[in-house]
């Protein structure tokens, strides 16, 4: 099946610093997801971006759409120890198919 | 808030056992999911169900059924356990609409001996 991809695969940043993750993806989509994973733990949903929109603020979650290179961004700004993580990406295509598309993931360690 | 429980946090099982993993829901959604994942592979669906006594297959069936008697249950069973479906696996729901956002159990993490 096909994937959704992220970018780094793993980052490592200093407390306060940005952090920022890309997800590139192969179909059309409805809209696309991030969710957040601790540590053994299961997934929680983040923020939502729909297909005609290009950017979407949550906190400090900024989230970026670009359909024509089909691709988003996942902006964490002034980061904190807590925002240590695995982040996933997760499309949903326009095909009514009730089959999200997980990316693999970026783990992300603030350092204090 | 949505709260989706999975029976066990960690198991342990021999070859050729029957295993039940066991997910439940208390937020009436009609969409339950069952995923397992592996370093390097992310998310891959095994199962979905959009209502009771509904199921369809993932991208990964092979080797597993499910059960949905009851709206707020959704169970994955390994007919004959191996070792390569030693996983995590995750359980998930979400309300009747499109693309909904997902709601996820903190996981099982099967060990098969």
């Amino acid at each position: 099946s096909q994937q959704g991809e992220e970018d780094p695969q793993a980052l490592s940043i200093q407390e306060g610093e940005n952090a920022t993750m890309n997800c590139s993806y192969k179909t059309s989509i409805n809209n696309l997801q991030w969710y957040r994973q601790n540590s053994g733990r299961g997934l929680v949903h983040l923020i939502l971006i729909r297909s005609n929109e290009r950017e979407k603020h949550s906190g400090r979650l900024r989230v970026t759409l670009d359909t024509s290179k089909k691709s988003s961004s996942l902006l964490i700004t002034a980061s904190r120890a807590a925002d240590t993580a695995s982040y996933f990406c997760a499309t949903v295509p326009t095909s009514g198919t009730y089959k999200y598309i997980f990316g693999t993931g970026t783990r992300l360690k603030v350092l204090a | 808030d949505v709260k989706v429980t999975q029976s066990s946090r960690y198991l342990v099982k021999r070859t050729g056992e029957k295993v039940f993993l066991e997910c439940v829901q208390d937020m009436d959604h009609e969409n339950m999911f069952w995923y397992r994942q592996d370093p390097g592979l992310g998310l891959r669906l095994i199962y979905f169900s959009y209502d009771v006594k509904m199921k369809e297959k993932g991208d990964i069936p092979e080797g597993y059924s499910v059960s949905r008697e009851k709206k707020e249950r959704f169970s994955l069973i390994l007919e004959s356990a191996s070792t390569n479906q030693t996983s995590m696996y995750l359980c998930a729901s979400h309300p009747t609409g499109f693309g909904q956002p997902q709601h996820f159990g903190d996981g099982t993490r099967l060990s098969i001996l």
